[in-house]
């Protein structure tokens, strides 16, 4: 099975600061058809988790452009440019390039 | 908007059976994905099984064999069957849509206890 880490596990936030969550995965995410499934999600408290970013970039509509995703292979990386109230909550990464899909453990966002 | 409303969660014992469903609001679910993912109180999130439009499906090594997922696309309905649960199956269980896990319900809580 693909494990994927994320780090840190916890991030305390400045609102209107940045922040960023490294995501590795334990093999490459690069699928035969040559695409990259890996995806983040956010998961706010009391909440269902929501989909932020799918295929390693790929913003949802409705989310706000201060939310990017990047990387590739095994090195993934979610920023958030400026950081709001309304942003604490869980974020995971997930792997569906492989059976089984896998999750990320959380990295969890709150405010100082 | 897409909605999925999951049911059919509940207390039950060691050993024992629930079947999950989840009825879901898109006139095009028989072409869609949908997938169950579970939580357990205060931990992350586990992906458990997906199925196809066409019903071939897939499940976690931790439920294969107890757990089935299936489809009926004329009542918009995805079910799954849980049996021989076991206390670590304890969670809530999410029905969720598409190969990149689009849309979320809000979830059915089914807790294994004696």
């Amino acid at each position: 099975d693909i494990v994927m880490t994320q780090s840190p596990l916890s991030l305390p936030v400045t609102l209107g600061q940045p922040a960023s969550i490294s995501c590795r995965s334990s093999q490459s995410l690069v699928h035969s058809d040559g695409n990259t499934y890996l995806n983040w999600f956010q998961q706010r408290p009391g909440q269902s988790p929501r989909r932020l970013i799918y295929k390693v970039s790929n913003r949802d509509s409705g989310v706000p452009d201060r939310f990017s995703g990047g990387g590739s292979g095994t090195n993934f990386t979610l920023k958030i440019s400026r950081v709001e109230a309304e942003d604490v909550g869980i974020y995971y990464c997930m792997q569906n390039t492989r059976w089984p899909f896998t999750f990320g453990p959380g990295t969890k966002v709150d405010v100082k | 908007q897409v909605q999925l409303v999951e049911s059919g969660g509940g207390v039950v014992q060691p050993g024992g059976s629930l079947r999950l469903s989840c009825e879901v609001s898109l006139f095009t679910f028989s072409r869609y994905v949908m997938q169950w993912v579970r939580q357990a109180p205060g931990k992350g999130l586990e992906w458990v099984a997906f199925i196809r439009n066409d019903g071939s499906n897939e499940h976690a090594d931790s439920v294969k064999g107890r757990f089935t997922i299936s489809r009926d696309n004329s009542k918009n309905t995805l079910y799954l069957q849980m049996n021989s649960l076991r206390a670590e199956d304890t969670a809530m269980y999410y029905c969720v849509s598409g190969y990149y896990f689009d849309y979320w319900g809000q979830g059915t809580m089914v807790t294994v206890s004696s």
